[in-house]
Formats: C-alpha cells, structure tokens, sequence
C-alpha cells in the first residue's frame, strides 16, 4: 500500500458547490496532517494544518479519520479561484511523503 | 523575509551534460528536501537532510544523481550525465524541526534535457 493516496481527479464543480475528497494514509502514527494547494506551474503552498480531528478555515475543513486512515479536506460554495491540485502529506514524521494530489475544476 | 530560494529557475541543457541545481533554505530551518514533479509520477521525495546529514536517500532515482547540504544555507542537487527522462520540476522544501512542522517550498526549478 502506498504511504499516502489520493484520487488525483479532476473533480469538476460549478460555483458555488461544496465537494469534498479524502486522502487515506498507510502509517497510523502520525500526529499531524497538512493539506497543500498548487495553483498549475506553482510550487506547493500550504492550506491547513490538522493536529488534532480536525480544522476549519472559512469555507475550508479538514476532519480526520484515524479508525479508517483518512483525512477529508470540504470546501464549501466554491470559487473559480479554488481551481487547483491539493496535495495531503502526513506531517508526524521526519520524512516528508505528498500525495499525488487531487486536482479541482470550478466553473462558472 | 525570504522564502526558500532555488536557482535557477528554468535549465535547458543538452544530453550528457551535468546539471546542478541550488537551493538556500529559509534561515533557522534544519530540515531540507528535495522532490522531484512531473505529470506522471507527481511530487515525488528524492531525498532530505536534518541539520545538513543526509536521512533517507532511497528517492534518488539513480547513480547519476546526488545531493550535498555543506552548511545550514545551501543545498545541491547534482546530475551527471543528465537524459532526456530527467526532464521535470524539481522544487526544494525546507522547515523547521524534524516533526509535525510544515514545509515551505521554493518556487523550482524547470528543467529540460533534450
């Protein structure tokens, strides 16, 4: 199983939606998960931090699932300006492994 | 305050050739690591140092590829000889701490062998 997994999409929304997608991770230990956006021909830059279930941030959540090993990153009423790939990463470790990323389309 | 800072920012070179890329890590940051993204594979981790030692570099996909962090304010991250599947961005990350810190990222390096 890979260390961290995400459906790399692309998840096709209108404005205004909510849409939500996971990212599952092998290694249970890990006492801190972050959630990076990358806008195309960017460098990763960070969205949230999750230490402990969970995390909100205006119309973004991160909830975490450590009985499944997953955590879940919810946007609500989406903006062309969420168009991006979000990258998760488990944080608890010295080694630093990013998902694939899951890339979102918002239209008008 | 200055980010982390790779140079150069896009590298066009021919087959054969060595290549090396640089990073600075933001001042204070002791840990250091090095991806490599492309289409198909994503952001993939190549290798990462804590105050300056190299940990883990079971991302570095050949022999052709090295990475050196002399002082706490500079990295490379060499290939000789470079092919054409070598092709890729390759950003640099630094933070501090060895855990549950988060990592900034330089804005990378573009590089094209042809």
């Amino acid at each position: 199983r890979k260390e961290v997994e995400q459906d790399p999409g692309p998840f096709n929304v209108p404005e205004g939606a909510t849409v939500a997608f996971n990212c599952t991770y092998s290694n249970s230990a890990s006492q801190s998960f972050f959630w990076y956006r990358q806008d195309c021909r960017k460098e990763p830059k960070l969205l949230m931090s999750v230490y402990s279930s969970g995390n909100e941030d205006g119309r973004f959540t991160a909830q975490l699932n450590r009985a499944s090993q997953y955590i879940s990153l919810l946007i609500r009423d989406s903006k062309l300006s969420d168009s991006a790939t979000y990258l998760c990463v488990p944080g608890g470790f010295q080694k630093l492994v990013f998902g694939t990323g899951t890339r979102l389309l918002v239209s008008p | 305050d200055a980010g982390v800072i790779q140079s150069p920012r896009h590298e066009v070179t021919e087959m054969g050739q060595e290549v090396t890329l640089r990073c600075k890590p933001i001042s204070g940051h002791n840990s250091l690591f090095w991806y490599r993204q492309t289409m198909m594979r994503g952001l993939e981790l190549l290798i990462y140092f804590n105050n300056n030692v190299p940990i883990d570099d079971s991302g570095m996909p050949e022999d052709r590829f090295s990475a050196k962090m002399p002082n706490a304010s500079f990295s490379t991250l060499k290939i000789q000889p470079s092919e054409p599947r070598d092709s890729a961005v390759y950003f640099c990350a630094s933070r501090v701490g060895h855990q549950n810190t988060e990592a900034f990222f330089g804005q990378g390096t573009r590089l094209t062998v042809v």
